[in-house]
């Protein structure tokens, strides 16, 4: 079984302080884990994934994660927010011998001037 | 939108109606998956396809039923529409098992 969870339903940062959003995943297999982007009536665009390898993983716009098995976390960060950062942000969980996404409730970020 | 189109893109529908949502994806993908979009729900898988006529239930299947007959189209069908089944549906694809899935721009149903 997977299941992930979003801590904090609405992040708010001000525009080039520290962008952190939390995952936390649990997996009964070795985890493949993800990060998506939602803007304002759009679909889901990814902006990361970890499979294997690397436990720090680069993503587009800045962003970065780092997976932490230890903590069975996932957490997004981005050194300084843009206005151009506000949207809704999904972790999901994936692994071996699952072929769906299992995705959080999402954390809706707000950056404001 | 990674070769992926859904349609409609919105649709108003009246409780007891049957109503079928499309998915189009151009890439060969082999599974596609229907999710749908509730507020403090985040995104709940609703059937997925591994294959032409090959379907499994999701999460919140109850009040739904899918078709894949081409590789291409995987079609979502409300049988009965219901006021609890307002929502965004989401498409999505991915060629293997765990890789990245691409989604759709989504369909707002409304039933009323």
């Amino acid at each position: 079984a997977q299941s992930v969870t979003q801590l904090g339903s609405h992040v708010s940062v001000s525009e080039g302080a520290l962008v952190l959003l939390r995952c936390n995943y649990s997996s009964s297999v070795p985890p493949y884990l993800f990060w998506y982007v939602q803007y304002p009536n759009q679909g889901l665009q990814l902006l990361l994934k970890y499979t294997t390898g690397a436990t720090l993983v680069k993503g587009i716009n800045g962003f970065e994660a780092e997976f932490k098995k230890s903590e069975t976390s996932f957490h997004l960060t981005k050194p300084s927010a843009h206005m151009s950062d506000a949207a809704e942000y999904f972790c999901a969980v994936s692994g071996k011998g699952y072929s769906t996404l299992t995705f959080g409730k999402g954390t809706m970020l707000l950056v404001s001037p | 939108d990674a070769g992926i189109t859904q349609s409609p893109r919105h649709k108003v529908t009246e409780t007891g109606t049957p109503v079928t949502l499309r998915c189009h994806q151009t890439e060969n993908h082999r599974y596609m998956y229907w999710y749908r979009q509730d507020p403090g729900h985040g995104l709940r898988l609703i059937h997925y396809s591994y294959g032409v006529k090959d379907t499994d239930k999701g999460e919140v299947s109850d009040g739904y039923s899918v078709s894949r007959s081409k590789t291409e189209d995987f079609l979502l069908t409300l049988e009965s529409a219901t006021s609890s089944q307002t929502s965004v549906y989401f498409c999505a694809a991915n060629r293997d098992m765990n890789t990245e899935a691409f989604f759709g721009q989504g369909t707002r149903l409304t039933v009323v």
